[in-house]
């Protein structure tokens, strides 16, 4: 059974940086394209970054260059830096078992995060 | 604003028939597979259809999916209050590797 359990979110302030994790189970995370995608209070869905198993990755232009995807083989555990963290990056973080055709066939609880003073 | 369009609402009866639509354009839609997810609020989304027109497993069959040219096309027949959600399309872009979703649809049962 495919599993993703999302951790790290949290109350953060401006500029500061949060690491989300997601422990995944079922499936082997290295061999799989897999994604972090975020909706704000309120709002609709918005993809934030992609690895695919090649280890390329690609970024939303929203977080480019400050946000970080990565991933641990060993753990099976997929990784989001957040860095300069900004009130707009407010939201639930997904993380998303991604595939080929940017088809997301499994979805995380989602991961709360936070930014304010 | 979402790079796909989607109406922001539809509604209809039980047991009636209801589409939402996905607008797109050739670096997208026109060339790429569209999957399409339910989302009930307070919960985490749900793959409904992928590669335009196929079936998740365990998506009724009351649930269909279409594409042509830059648009795809969900379809859902005998509505249920139970349908009740907001659905987006997604598809990802070639030109610049990223994935995209629709703004989303909220579909009210009446």
């Amino acid at each position: 059974e495919v599993k993703l359990v999302e951790s790290g979110g949290g109350l953060i302030q401006p500029g500061g940086s949060l690491r989300l994790s997601c422990a995944a189970s079922g499936f082997t995370v290295s061999r799989n394209y897999m994604s972090w995608v975020r909706q704000a209070p309120g709002k609709g869905l918005e993809w934030v970054s992609v690895i695919y198993g090649d280890g390329s990755t690609y970024y939303a232009e929203s977080v480019k260059g400050r946000f970080t995807i990565s991933r641990d083989g060993s753990q099976n555990t997929l990784y989001l830096q957040m860095d300069n963290l900004r009130a707009e990056d407010t939201a639930m973080y997904y993380c998303v078992k991604d595939g080929i055709a940017a088809t997301f066939d499994y979805w995380g609880q989602g991961t709360l995060v936070t930014v304010s003073s | 604003q979402a790079v796909l369009t989607q109406p922001p609402s539809v509604s209809a009866a039980p047991g009636q028939r209801v589409t939402i639509s996905c607008s797109g354009s050739s670096s997208n839609i026109g060339n790429n597979f569209v999957s399409w997810y339910q989302q009930v609020p307070g919960t985490a989304p749900k793959l409904l259809i992928y590669d335009n027109d196929k079936r998740q497993s365990g998506t009724p069959d009351r649930f269909s999916g279409s594409r042509s040219g830059t648009s795809a096309t969900l379809g859902i027949t005998g509505l249920q209050t139970g349908d009740e959600a907001d659905y987006y399309c997604g598809t990802w872009d070639t030109s610049q590797n990223i994935r995209l979703f629709g703004g989303g649809t909220r579909l009210t049962v009446l």
